[in-house]
């Protein structure tokens, strides 16, 4: 089965401090892992993504760190703020299956003032 | 402004009772799809359509039904034969390509009463 592993479930942070998230997929078929970013009561949106070709790509306080080998992925969020109070989803999809997302279980981040 | 539409925000069914959740995009994206949330379990996805007139089921698509008419438009059934209706639906919208952004709206959240 083509499943995405995320942990942890909760995460609780200090303003101005750094959130991991951690993802494990089994499909090496994977082409693309993309986080999304939900408010309560929100559609998801799109954070940051990455493709397997590249070990880790930023975007300003966002980085997303790939280990291929050991078919994981990981979200960090440097100097995390309390609007950066979410849930966050990692995904997995890949070109030739109609880039149907797989999704994590979701990580609920709270970043405390 | 582009973007994706679904209506209502908040819909309320008897058991028993066969529903349609509206979504509607104005992006000109040729894919199109329907994911359940539920607490705790992340996305998954029930159906997707990536042309006018085609759509496959997904992980959980029983006692759902979709069409796809219209590009801009990919409507879901909730049919009495869903045992478990009650949760929060997102559709989402995605070009054609290699980019796999997936767009999301705002969700419906449907109670059965």
């Amino acid at each position: 089965q083509q499943q995405v592993k995320q942990s942890p479930q909760s995460l609780i942070v200090q303003k101005g401090g750094i959130s991991i998230i951690n993802c494990a997929y089994e499909n090496t078929a994977f082409d693309y892992f993309p986080w999304y970013q939900q408010f309560p009561g929100k559609g998801p949106a799109l954070l940051i993504a990455i493709r397997p070709d590249v070990s880790e790509k930023k975007e300003g306080r966002f980085t997303i760190s790939f280990n291929k080998s050991a078919k994981q992925f990981s979200l960090h969020i440097m100097d995390s703020q309390p609007g950066d109070s979410a849930t966050y989803f990692c995904a997995a999809s890949r070109e030739t299956s109609g880039s149907r997302l797989t999704f994590g279980e979701g990580t609920q981040l709270t970043v405390n003032p | 402004d582009g973007g994706i539409t679904q209506s209502p925000k908040y819909l309320f069914r008897k058991e028993g009772q066969n529903v349609t959740l509206s979504c509607e995009q104005n992006l000109n994206h040729d894919a199109m799809y329907w994911y359940r949330q539920d607490p705790g379990q992340g996305l998954r996805l029930i159906y997707y359509s990536q042309i006018v007139n085609d759509f496959q089921k997904g992980d959980i698509a029983e006692g759902y039904s979709v069409s796809r008419e219209k590009k801009e438009s990919f409507p879901l059934t909730v049919t009495s034969a869903q045992k478990n209706p009650t949760a929060f639906y997102l559709c989402a919208s995605k070009a054609s390509g290699r980019a796999d952004t997936q767009y999301f709206g705002p969700g419906t959240r449907l109670t059965v009463l």
